[in-house]
């Protein structure tokens, strides 16, 4: 069974640390990998990583997708309080279809 | 360009009863999901329509839930009668077609006391 798993749980973490989220996955035909970050209810989008795009930036995040260990990770340098939410992690399936993470909940100490 | 509209925000039930859920796309996306949340989760896809066709409802428990997308655009979806375990968010997405970057709604608390 398709699975994607990733860890910590959830992380606390002071302003201004870095930090590393990691999320890995066994999905039998494997599309893209996708990072989504949700504060409340809504997830928004964030990055979408495919074997052409291995590696996304934004402002102080970024993701690297590492095809052979069937990984990836989100950093976050100089976090912020408004970095704190739920970050999610989902592989599309050759048949579009996105098989979910269950988060990992990053709260920011001011 | 507006978001993903969805209605009410919060809803308070008592297992057995009904309730209903409305969700607005964004213009013009062609691709409509459903999805439940459940505390601690990741979302769970329910039903997925292209324009007003299902693409996929293999999670869908038909038995007691049921959604429609009749002109393509809004899509509601209905739990009749609600159990307790269906305590969650309910969140709706839309892309333009399938495969491309779904967006989320504001989604709708469920509660079933």
């Amino acid at each position: 069974e398709d699975k994607v798993v990733q860890s910590p749980l959830s992380l606390v973490v002071h302003e201004g640390d870095t930090v590393t989220l990691n999320c890995s996955y066994e999905v039998t035909n494997f599309r893209s990998l996708l990072w989504y970050k949700q504060e409340k209810k809504a997830p928004t989008f964030l990055f979408m990583l495919t074997s052409s795009g291995i590696e996304k930036k934004s402002g102080r995040l970024s993701s690297i997708l590492d095809k052979k260990e069937l990984s990836s990770i989100l950093n976050i340098t100089a976090t912020q309080t408004g970095d704190s939410a739920i970050y999610l992690c989902a592989v599309m399936d050759s048949n579009y279809q996105l098989i979910w993470g269950a988060g990992t909940k990053l709260i920011i100490k001011p | 360009e507006a978001g993903v509209a969805q209605s009410p925000r919060y809803k308070i039930i008592e297992k057995r009863q009904s309730v209903a859920f409305w969700c607005n796309p964004i213009s013009g996306h062609a691709t409509l999901y459903w999805y439940q949340q459940i505390l601690g989760q990741g979302p769970k896809l329910l039903i997925q329509f292209q324009n007003n066709g299902v693409v996929d409802d293999s999670q869908l428990p038909k038995d007691r839930f049921s959604a429609e997308r009749l002109k393509g655009v809004d899509s509601t979806l209905k739990i009749q009668p609600a159990k307790l375990e269906d305590s969650a968010v309910y969140l709706c997405a839309s892309s333009l077609t399938v495969g491309e970057t779904q967006y989320f709604g504001p989604g709708t608390r469920l509660l079933v006391l």
